[in-house]
């Protein structure tokens, strides 16, 4: 079982529209989590984290269940721009070092 | 802004031959780190360096070396490239604050190894 895993899409919704994304990862001492966003051709770049309680950024609402091991990220009212890869990343304590292990992302495409 | 510079954006070498990949931030970074991105393989570290002259392994660190002789640089040597390292090298770096996952990575240099 992968590490970290992401259903890769493509996920293709209509501007306004409102999509969820899920990343599910295997080992139960991961300590902290982040969504990163990665444009076509281009370096990926932090979105946000995701805390315990959930957490929200404008459109973008982060969430944590630890007891079922995943995380999602909700995007609402879906724009033209929003069209990327988003990857989820999980860190933990591993040999003194922090471990970090990105998902092979999930593609969305928002379409006019 | 934080800027993560690399050296190429495009390289095209043969196999058997050295090749030097650099990496450079501006923010007085600690951590470095090197991966590679694939299709359907996600992004995967091969070393990372938490200091000068520092340097750990990643997942997937054969065939690969890297060097940190300065903060600011960190850079991954392929010592006798071989085709199945064609692929797209992103390099990235971190400050003890943000810890390791809030990265900034370089463009990428897109290597093919033929």
């Amino acid at each position: 079982r992968k590490e970290v895993e992401q259903d890769p899409g493509p996920f293709n919704v209509p501007e306004g529209a409102t999509v969820a994304f899920n990343c599910t990862y295997s080992n139960s001492a991961s300590q902290s989590f982040f969504w990163y966003r990665q444009d076509c051709r281009k370096e990926p770049k932090l979105l946000m984290s995701v805390y315990s309680s959930g957490n929200e950024d404008g459109r973008f609402t982060a969430q944590l269940n630890r007891a079922s091991q995943y995380i999602s990220l909700l995007i609402r009212d879906s724009k033209l721009s929003d069209s990327a890869t988003y990857l989820c990343v999980v860190n933990m304590n591993s040999g003194g070092y922090q471990k970090v292990t990105f998902g092979t992302g999930t593609k969305l495409q928002v379409i006019p | 802004d934080v800027k993560v510079t690399q050296s190429s954006r495009y390289l095209v070498k043969r196999t058997g031959e050295k090749v030097f990949l650099e990496c450079v931030q501006d923010m007085d970074h600690e951590n470095m780190f090197w991966y590679r991105q694939d299709p359907g393989l996600g992004l995967r570290l091969i070393y990372f360096s938490y200091d000068v002259k520092m340097k750990e392994k990643g997942d997937i660190p054969e065939g690969y070396s890297v060097s940190r002789e300065k903060k600011e640089r960190f850079s991954l040597i392929l010592e006798s490239a071989s085709t199945n390292q064609t692929s797209m090298y992103l390099c990235a770096s971190s400050s003890p604050a943000g810890g390791p996952l809030e990265q900034y990575f370089g463009p990428g240099t897109r290597l093919t190894v033929t």
